[in-house]
């Protein structure tokens, strides 16, 4: 079965530290990987996918994700980290059956710190 | 202008009641669908629809009916409430359903049932 996790509830740093969010999924075929930020009070908007290609994947706000088919990662990274980068991110996985459904992670809580 | 409206944007119903979730997007898209963020599980697929006829149903109770009247229309009807539907529903859409084209998020409804 498909599945995401992002082990860690909430992460904590200093703006101007570089940032990396975990995400490690499970999955018997080629994945395609999402990454969403949900702001406070606001809906879920996308930040950046992975289909094929370049293990690295630039997206918006300064992001960008690493595909690891060897470990099943697809970590999100930024450097450096802004205050307004505090957010909630989900990591999220196509489902096999073609029709988007999307297997979202249980989500990251960030705070960076001015 | 927003482009996925949602309506009502808080609800309140008391267990065994109906409601109906609204929602409307202004993208040109092919394709819709609603999601489910309670605090005790992670964002869930619940239906994807494409041209009006639903592709994907990953929702295990028939409480939970998609109606869709117009092409860019995807409405929630949620029969016999209880306490446990209590959550924020999302409604999303993306051009199609097949492949990995980007799926945007609308503002969500926040149901609370009493």
């Amino acid at each position: 079965a498909q599945s995401v996790d992002q082990p860690d509830a909430h992460v904590t740093l200093y703006e101007g530290a570089s940032l990396e969010l975990r995400c490690s999924y499970s999955y018997s075929a080629a994945p395609y990987l999402f990454w969403y930020v949900q702001y406070p009070g606001q809906s879920l908007q996308f930040l950046l996918k992975y289909i094929t290609g370049d293990a690295v994947v630039k997206g918006t706000k300064g992001f960008e994700a690493e595909f690891r088919k060897s470990n099943s990662s697809f970590n999100l990274k930024k450097s450096p980290a802004h205050w307004s980068d505090s957010a909630k991110y989900f990591c999220a996985l196509e489902g096999p059956t073609g029709y988007q459904n999307f297997y979202f992670g249980k989500g990251t809580s960030l705070t960076v710190i001015p | 202008d927003p482009k996925i409206i949602q309506k009502p944007k808080y609800l309140v119903a008391v267990t065994g009641s109906e409601k109906i979730l609204i929602c409307e997007q202004y993208l040109g898209h092919n394709a819709m669908y609603w999601y489910r963020q309670s605090a005790k599980k992670p964002l869930e697929f619940m239906f994807s629809y494409s041209y009006q006829k639903l592709m994907d149903n990953q929702t295990a109770s028939s409480r939970f009916q998609p109606q869709s009247s117009k092409k860019n229309h995807l409405d929630l009807q949620i029969t016999a409430l209880k306490p446990d539907d209590s959550a924020t529903y999302f409604c999303a859409s993306s051009q199609d359903h097949w492949g990995v084209d980007t799926q945007y998020f609308g503002p969500g409804t926040r149901l609370l049932v009493l």
